[in-house]
């Protein structure tokens, strides 16, 4: 499968835990990007990489998220000291160079206890 | 064929019939948009997308038309099957290299056989 690949798919957590999510994106993509999707709504922008390099956070994005891209490829979102309101469906999306089509995949989707 | 001209959270057609699906957008500086179909539990699947400097684009299956005087996005489904059921969504983008898609509001496309 040559799509993008996010790990795990669920993860349940108490409240006040720390939590990673991975992302690998299509090989050849150069852009990764970073949403949040709650129940009945679309995607919600968070956050952008152009290879490792961090260049757009949404408001979204509050003290207690941060995202990495250390080499180019991977990518990872933690969230620390986790809320209630934090759960939600994180989906992670890839795209080439120039316009293109953000290619996404299927999530990790966060429950919170 | 059955169409709508407001945006409605749902719409339900036979299969074989037509489906029109729209969308309003919400940015005039806006000039890339794209459609995604998104099953339950997985993440956003590409369908078609349309440059501004377009009214029109065909894909297998599927047309996207863009009136950028009333800033109007909608996408028609030919002979729509069952595995068309999903929810739609609409994304627009400001044409910046990076920079975030907007998502408008889903419509739910419930085909029956």
């Amino acid at each position: 499968d040559t799509g993008v690949s996010q790990n795990p798919r669920h993860k349940i957590t108490k409240r006040g835990q720390n939590v990673t999510f991975r992302c690998d994106p299509i090989s050849e993509h150069n852009r990764l990007y970073w949403y949040r999707q709650t129940l009945g709504q679309g995607p919600e922008f968070l956050t952008y990489f152009q290879n490792e390099a961090q260049l757009e956070k949404s408001r979204l994005l509050s003290d207690r998220f941060s995202a990495e891209r250390p080499k180019g490829s991977f990518s990872t979102l933690e969230i620390q000291r986790t809320e209630q309101g934090d759960s939600a469906m994180y989906l992670c999306a890839s795209s080439g160079t120039g316009e293109q089509p953000q290619h996404f995949g299927d999530g990790t989707r966060l429950s919170i206890l | 064929g059955e169409s709508v001209g407001l945006h409605l959270p749902t719409l339900s057609v036979q299969e074989g019939d037509n489906s029109i699906i729209n969308c309003a957008y919400s940015n005039s500086a806006s000039d890339y948009f794209i459609w995604y179909k998104q099953e339950s539990g997985k993440g956003p699947q590409f369908i078609i997308d349309i440059r501004s400097n377009m009214d029109k684009r065909q894909g297998q299956r599927v047309t996207v038309l863009l009136n950028k005087t009333v800033k109007h996005l909608s996408l028609q489904i030919a002979a729509t099957q069952p595995g068309d059921s999903a929810v739609y969504f609409c994304a627009e983008n400001m044409g910046q290299a990076g920079t975030a898609l907007i998502f408008g509001k889903g419509t739910t496309l419930s085909v029956s056989s």
